[in-house]
């Protein structure tokens, strides 16, 4: 596609459940990053894929938190058991060899 | 592992008056910089980036940002703000070797008439 593309755009949940993220990056790009943007805390990084490299895991908050990524393409953020905290807006990057990192338009997590 | 500090979380300036955000890393290796910038309710978008070459780098919208070594900084100036540059700005960090994008905290640039 012609952009970074992320689904859903919204998410409410409530506490305790499981939650997927999924980013779907530029064609040909092999560089993929998540992030999640909080009220005032700027942009926190959670992990890095770059090919077939393993993955950069070192912003993952805790262990309820993974990623993956399949076929070096889409990628999928999983938080499991939500908690009130993890309320932000996810958003994920590609990039292709040095600085053309291109964001998708985010999804916007609430947990209840 | 290489930082990024954003001085100022926020800016406020008047319209048509010159305006610096600065921003200064920490990093052990060489470095790529960018600045991004993110307009109320929409998503990222890059405004520069210094890769290599001249250290004075220009933008999108009339900015500018210049790379100093010595200092480990990175400001981002623009001559003359107008109303629509209100926004947050970000500096970005990454090293040479292909490690990932670390932002600071963003400084909300606030441009009235």
């Amino acid at each position: 596609g012609a952009g970074v593309s992320q689904s859903p755009s919204n998410k409410v949940t409530e506490k305790g459940k499981d939650v997927e993220l999924r980013c779907d990056p530029i064609s040909g790009h092999t560089a993929l990053y998540w992030y999640r943007q909080s009220l005032g805390q700027g942009l926190e990084f959670l992990i890095y894929f770059q090919g077939n490299s393993a993955p950069d895991k070192s912003g993952l908050p805790s262990d309820r938190f993974s990623a993956e990524r399949t076929g070096g393409s889409v990628s999928t953020l999983t938080i499991q058991r939500t908690q009130q905290e993890d309320s932000a807006v996810y958003l994920c990057a590609s990039s292709f060899m040095l600085g053309g990192y291109t964001f998708g338009s985010g999804t916007r997590l609430t947990v209840v | 592992a290489q930082s990024v500090t954003q001085l100022d979380s926020q800016v406020p300036v008047f319209e048509e008056a010159p305006v610096e955000l600065r921003c200064n890393y920490s990093s052990s290796v060489s470095v790529y910089l960018f600045w991004y910038v993110q307009y109320p309710n929409q998503g990222l978008q890059l405004l520069l980036k210094y890769l290599s070459g001249s250290t004075l780098v220009k933008g999108i919208n009339g900015f500018e940002a210049e790379f100093n070594k010595s200092q480990t900084s990175f400001h981002l100036r623009k001559p003359s703000v107008h109303i629509s540059d209100t926004a947050e700005y970000f500096c970005a960090v990454s090293e040479k070797g292909g490690t990932a994008l670390i932002f600071g905290k963003g400084t909300t640039l606030s441009v009235s008439s």
